[in-house]
């Protein structure tokens, strides 16, 4: 069963509007949330992090959201640029494992 | 500083067939991690090794062993590879943050 949920498997967005990509998860024990990107034919690279006490993290045009009472966690990219086209992975850690989400396809059109 | 390496990029088996997967790091990372991807399904963790000498079981193990070689190495080895091992395989290392993984470009694995 998964634990944690990407219900979204694409979303396409103009270039400098906001893009969101949401995640949710099941299990109330997870420490630590995270974002990874991934490009074809590589590796997931790490993108931002929060943990569980806190509701919001930022790093330039990447913010994540936290809303542990709806278990809920959200990634906003502004302004949204054509080199962030990419596949997007929501992720979350307990016990020394890292859950991972299904992964959005982000599209963004120049 | 070529980051965390995997040979090889691509794989064809035949049902029954062993084979081993080689991952490296050059980050002098404490722990190393292998994972499988599947159509639909995330990245699982298939084992992991939080410091040289050590491995423990991730969340899919069966059918798969590790090896710690060394700080450097980690190895995961198929000793008779099922169609149902046909997948994306991806290391990943870590200094001490697990969150915080760094990971290899994959090898593609189909097993006929």
């Amino acid at each position: 069963d998964q634990q944690v949920k990407q219900n979204s498997p694409s979303l396409s967005v103009q270039e400098g509007r906001i893009s969101i990509l949401n995640c949710d998860y099941t299990n109330s024990m997870f420490d630590y949330f995270l974002w990874y990107k991934k490009y074809p034919a590589e590796g997931p690279t790490f993108l931002i992090s929060i943990s569980s006490i806190k509701d919001k993290n930022e790093d330039g045009r990447f913010t994540v959201f936290l809303n542990k009472s709806a278990k809920h966690l959200s990634l906003h990219i502004v302004p949204s640029q054509p080199g962030d086209s990419a596949v997007y992975f929501c992720a979350a850690s307990v016990s020394n494992n890292l859950f991972f989400g299904t992964g959005t396809r982000l599209t963004v059109i120049p | 500083n070529a980051g965390v390496t995997q040979t090889p990029k691509f794989q064809v088996l035949k049902t029954g067939q062993s084979m081993t997967l080689q991952c490296a790091q050059d980050m002098n990372h404490n722990s190393m991690y292998w994972y499988r991807q599947d159509p639909g399904m995330g990245l699982r963790l298939i084992y992991y090794s939080a410091s040289e000498g050590t491995t423990d079981k991730g969340e899919v193990p069966n059918g798969y062993n590790v090896s710690r070689l060394n700080k450097r190495e980690f190895s995961l080895r198929l000793e008779s590879a099922a169609p149902s091992q046909t997948s994306v395989y991806f290391c990943a290392s870590s200094a001490i943050r697990i969150y915080e993984q760094y990971f290899g470009p994959g090898t593609r694995l189909t097993v006929t």
